[in-house]
């Protein structure tokens, strides 16, 4: 498995404003993923973090509203652009553990409320 | 697009009774994971099934992944308190993206 560590955990933002949440792994990993989960809904994936190269959206998701980096194997970064209360969601970190493994774990999610 | 669907959304049981929850892929699925996520918590990984017709337990919780890998199961054998939670299924298709179910969750009146 893996130890994944998000910050922040929770946050209060005002409209219009930006917020980054920070992904840290305790070991390297192949792929790193951000899901969403809007409040009593299931977990929606917005994108894979590639290291050293742009992010791949999913349908319904756009670089300019949810910029990611990925600098290398242990570390990334989501952020949510101009905030609307829409964007009030839990934002997860996950993991692909080892190629063969095909386990996805996740962090314990940033939980962004926008007002 | 792959999609899963899962059923029911909501079951309330009284402790000691059985819980089942049905995930329903519209495509054959390489494998199938399953997640329990208590209030206020974030999706912890229970197991994966990788094989057709697999049966795995954990203790109290059977998970069986059906002939065809298009469908799986988790069921719950006299449900205690500490079992409440959303249970998500999260098929992979052919490459590496997950697609979760809606959930199910689990209510326990003791």
């Amino acid at each position: 498995s893996a130890v994944i560590s998000q910050k922040p955990s929770r946050d209060i933002c005002q409209r219009g404003t930006s917020l980054t949440i920070q992904c840290q792994v305790d070991s390297q990993v192949t792929m790193m993923f951000w899901y969403r989960q809007q409040p009593g809904q299931s977990l929606t994936l917005i994108a894979t973090a590639n290291q050293g190269s742009e992010a791949t959206y999913e349908s319904g998701f756009v670089i300019d509203k949810f910029p990611i980096s990925r600098p290398n194997l242990t570390f990334s970064t989501l952020t949510v652009s101009n905030m609307s209360p829409e964007d009030s969601s839990i934002y997860l970190c996950s993991v692909l553990v080892g190629y063969s493994g095909n386990t996805i774990y996740f962090g314990e999610g940033s939980w962004l409320t926008v007002v | 697009g792959q999609q899963v669907m899962q059923i029911p959304q909501y079951q309330h049981v009284q402790e000691g009774e059985d819980f089942t929850t049905y995930c329903n892929s519209s495509t054959t699925l390489s494998n199938i994971q399953w997640y329990k996520q208590r209030p206020g918590g974030h999706p912890v990984f229970l197991i994966q099934l990788v094989k057709s017709g697999e049966v795995k337990k954990q203790k109290r919780l059977t998970f069986q992944f059906g002939e065809a890998k298009k469908n799986s199961s988790l069921h719950i054998t006299a449900t205690q308190t500490t079992d409440v939670g959303t249970y998500f299924c999260a098929g992979r298709g052919s490459n590496y993206k997950l697609t979760f179910g809606k959930g199910t969750l689990l209510t326990v009146n003791p």
